[in-house]
């Protein structure tokens, strides 16, 4: 099985501030990667899949890059409804899916 | 607007059958493949099935021994079964759609709002 480990676990930030979240798969996984956004006591949303192909209705101050192991989630202005956590989700395998253990962001 | 929504008992016995239904609204239960994804509390998101109408289905390979799903298209909706259940399936169940591999890979658009499911005597 593929196993996604995110870093930081917790990150403080501003608002306004560029914020970058990490996503290291244990082996290759193409650019099938998918980010999703988690508010407290709601079901996560999808923010990006393919690494860097936005959903429809996103703002644009999301983005994804990265292929191979290693991916990138990056909020370029930190706004107050970014407060949340950000998970990842390997979509490579065609058997079994597993997320990232997640990235509190929090208001520093 | 696709909706997705969750019912089923809140409490379970261990040892006992953990049964919940996902009844959709907005698509057809025969367009796409539709999973049960589930989180323990404070913690991450743990994969555990996936179904499609055509009964092609994928287990989480922890979990495979003791997992059922199904399809009801009569009345647009899919179940999990999950049998003998112990305090660690207390989670949050959420059932979701994907769209397929085809499509744009096994990503989950469409959420439910989540069911809390305790195990306990």
């Amino acid at each position: 099985d593929i196993q996604l480990t995110q870093s930081p676990s917790t990150l403080s930030a501003s608002i306004g501030d560029r914020v970058t979240i990490t996503c290291r798969a244990s082996q290759s996984i193409s650019n099938l990667l998918a980010w999703y956004q988690q508010k407290p006591g709601k079901a996560p949303k999808l923010l990006i899949y393919k690494a860097s192909t936005l959903e429809s209705g996103v703002p644009s101050r999301f983005s994804g890059s990265g292929s191979g192991a290693d991916f990138t989630l990056t909020i370029s202005s930190l706004q107050p409804d970014d407060f949340a956590t950000y998970y990842c989700q390997e979509h490579n395998d065609y058997s079994m899916w597993t997320f990232g253990q997640g990235t509190k962001v929090e208001i520093k | 607007q696709v909706q997705l929504q969750e019912s089923g008992p809140g409490l379970v016995k261990p040892s006992e059958t953990l049964s919940l239904t996902c009844s959709v609204s907005g698509d057809s239960i025969t367009n796409n493949y539709w999973n049960w994804i589930r989180q323990p509390a404070g913690k991450g998101l743990e994969w555990i099935g996936r179904i499609h109408f055509s009964g092609i289905a994928n287990h989480n390979t922890s979990l495979t021994t003791r997992l059922i799903m199904s399809v009801d298209t009569s009345k647009n909706q899919f179940s999990l079964k999950l049998t003998s259940v112990t305090a660690a399936d207390t989670a949050v169940y959420y059932c979701a759609r994907d769209s397929g591999v085809e499509v744009r890979g096994v990503v989950f658009d469409f959420w439910g709002q989540g069911t809390p499911v305790i195990v306990s005597s």
